[in-house]
This record gives C-alpha cells, sequence and structure tokens, in this order.
C-alpha cells in the first residue's frame, strides 16, 4: 500500500489567493481527518470524515477554510482567501472503521506571502 | 475535555543512554493512548498504542510504554537510543471516538 498520499507536498502562494491541498487515504479506510501543525499552536485537528461525512468541524478556524471529501478515495482542504498565518504544514491521516490507528500522510506545507 | 502534557519540550541523550518521555493525559474513563514519532519534514509515524490489557506495551523500533492509571501517565521508554532515534515525539489520546487529541511534542537530541 502507498499510505497516505498528499499534494503538494509544497505550496506558496500570495495573500488573497485560493489555496487547495489534496489527500488520497489509505485504501479501505472509512475515517480521514485533516490537521495543521504549527510552532506556536502544535498538531490541530481541524476536520474529520466518517465515511465521507464531515463528522466534526470545530476545528476549522473560519470560513475561509472549507473541506470535502466527495468519494471515498479523495479528500480536499481549501483556503479562500489564504493569508500569511495560515503558513503551516497540514497532514492528512486515515483510519479503518476496526481500529483507531490513524495513518498519516508526509504533509503538504503552505507558505502564504 | 480531555488533554494531554508533555512536560519536556527538549530533551538531550547520549547515544547507548536509557530514555524516558513523559506523558500525562487528562480523561476521566481509560482513553486509548498512543506515542507518534515525527522526523524533520516527515508526517508521523505511530511507535505504539494502548487501548486494554497489559499495561507495558511494546512497539517498533525498540521502544515501550507503560500505562499507569495512579499517575495518568503513559511514558516513553528506550534502554538505549540511538543516533537515529533524533525526532520529535508526541503522545496523543482519544476518548475511545475518533478525535485524538495530540499533547505539544518532545524534542529529542541524541549526542554522539
Amino acid at each position: 500500500d502507498a499510505g497516505v498520499i498528499q499534494s503538494p507536498r509544497h505550496e506558496v502562494t500570495e495573500m488573497g489567493q485560493e489555496v487547495t491541498l489534496r489527500c488520497k487515504p489509505i485504501s479501505g479506510h472509512n475515517s480521514l481527518f485533516w490537521y495543521r501543525q504549527t510552532m506556536m499552536r502544535g498538531l490541530e485537528l481541524l476536520i474529520y470524515f466518517n465515511n465521507n461525512v464531515p463528522i466534526d468541524d470545530s476545528g476549522m478556524p473560519e470560513d475561509r477554510f472549507s473541506a470535502k471529501m466527495p468519494n471515498a478515495s479523495f479528500s480536499t482542504l481549501k483556503i479562500q482567501p489564504s493569508e500569511p498565518r495560515d503558513s503551516a504544514v497540514y497532514f492528512c491521516a486515515s483510519s479503518s472503521r476496526t481500529s483507531n490507528e490513524q495513518f498519516f500522510g508526509p504533509g503538504t506545507r503552505l507558505t502564504v506571502l | 475535555a480531555q488533554s494531554v502534557t508533555q512536560p519536556d519540550i527538549h530533551i538531550t541523550v547520549s547515544e547507548g543512554a536509557s530514555l524516558e518521555l513523559r506523558c500525562n493525559y487528562s480523561y476521566g474513563a481509560t482513553p486509548y493512548l498512543f506515542w507518534y514519532v515525527q522526523s524533520p519534514g516527515q508526517g508521523l509515524q505511530l511507535l505504539l498504542k494502548y487501548f486494554s490489557g497489559d499495561t507495558l506495551v511494546q512497539g517498533i523500533k525498540g521502544f515501550e510504554a507503560e500505562f499507569k492509571r495512579s499517575q495518568s501517565s503513559f511514558n516513553l521508554r528506550k534502554p538505549s537510543v540511538h543516533w537515529s532515534d533524533a525526532a520529535e515525539y508526541f503522545c496523543a489520546s482519544t476518548g475511545g471516538g475518533n478525535k485524538l487529541t495530540f499533547g505539544t511534542g518532545t524534542q529529542l537530541k541524541v549526542e554522539l
């Protein structure tokens, strides 16, 4: 198995631009999680899905952030418009219904200038 | 709300020395507990997990952790550290659901 796949690995954009981060979970996993990691706040859960349905989005910072999971093998996290304070590493993780273990992708390092 | 505390931000040990990284959790019932390791520029890799049963759990790379309910702790240990163990270590917990709460991490430096 290729593990959780995230793209792009690095993204540099200018303030005000739209940013879309992508994630492909491990095949057969039914839960998908988006995390953000910063020096100041550590690892924060933004949102998670079960069976493609958003279950808890209480960690989404504000309306500029949105996440979708149109099918079991793909999810996006969109920031529109982006701001410099959104600069962080964004991780996607997935888990199966039989285990609480989450498998993490390599992350997307986002820099907003 | 549950929380996870890792009191040590940085730890430095000599190669070959023993290691203990501290983790305390705050949760009414018995949580599910995890230790993850993150190497620079990488994602998080699971070292070990505790759900129930034997309170001493073995993980990958020679790591182990012991769940102590009386101390609300789940400390990570390794008898002999290798230079390749230098990384950041995160303790995490859930209340049985899907939502992981992470500690702030402990940065491990290994001196040769």
